[in-house]
């Protein structure tokens, strides 16, 4: 088990460029999240999927956003045109679809938009 | 729609002294529970779970809580706080309904007296 696995840790991009976040889930996990935090806030659920299929998108995510898991391991989080207002924590955790199992964070990837 | 509370943004203590970090959650049943602790620029680690059972929880590092239905609230204690749990404290609820994503509160920072 060697926990959740986030890449890049740190981006500095500027604003209307394209950014790419991938995360790898603890191995036998078929459940894959997407949450975004901002500084002194709590954790914001972005997105979620059950193998390859993506089963809930938050209001958040807008039409920049997008989020795949082609064959239900990784995951990547696209934002397009980026704005100030993206910059943040993207956090992927993982779990097992079993009810009320332990979800697991990754140590986060941090966008900062200039 | 849930929702959870933390009261409290900023808490100190003395080193060697008893903690209780507050907790109160909307939710419309039996709700699955959590507590998770992040270290600047870290990702998030599960100290405790309620799911059912038990209304008193222990959890890693020394910490337990404590499910009161009556009072929605999951309230987080300590007996003798340790510098190195100086951290933020992050509550949250499970949505059962949504694949056990998590609705976090806004977290309350705790810094410890030497």
């Amino acid at each position: 088990d060697t926990g959740v696995s986030q890449n890049p840790r740190h981006k500095i991009t500027k604003r209307g460029q394209n950014v790419t976040f991938r995360c790898d889930p603890i191995s036998e996990h078929n459940r894959l999240y997407w949450y975004r935090q901002t500084l002194g806030q709590g954790p914001e659920f972005l997105t979620y999927f059950q193998n390859e299929a993506q089963l809930e998108k938050s209001r958040l995510l807008s039409d920049r956003f997008s989020a795949e898991r082609p064959k239900g391991s990784f995951s990547t989080l696209e934002i397009q045109r980026t704005e100030q207002g993206d910059s943040a924590m993207y956090l992927c955790a993982s779990s097992l679809s079993i009810s009320g199992n332990t979800i697991y964070f990754g140590e986060g990837s941090w966008l900062t938009v200039v | 729609a849930q929702s959870v509370t933390q009261p409290d943004i900023h808490i100190t203590v003395s080193e060697g002294a008893s903690l209780e970090l507050r907790c109160n959650y909307s939710y419309g049943a039996t709700p699955y529970l959590f507590w998770y602790v992040q270290s600047p620029g870290q990702g998030l680690q599960l100290l405790l779970k309620y799911f059912s059972g038990d209304t008193l929880v222990q959890g890693i590092k020394g910490f337990e809580a404590e499910f009161k239905r009556s009072q929605s609230s999951f309230n987080l204690r300590k007996p003798s706080v340790h510098w190195s749990d100086a951290a933020e404290y992050f509550c949250a609820v499970g949505v059962k309904s949504s694949g056990d994503k998590l609705t976090f509160g806004t977290g309350t920072r705790l810094a410890v007296r030497p």
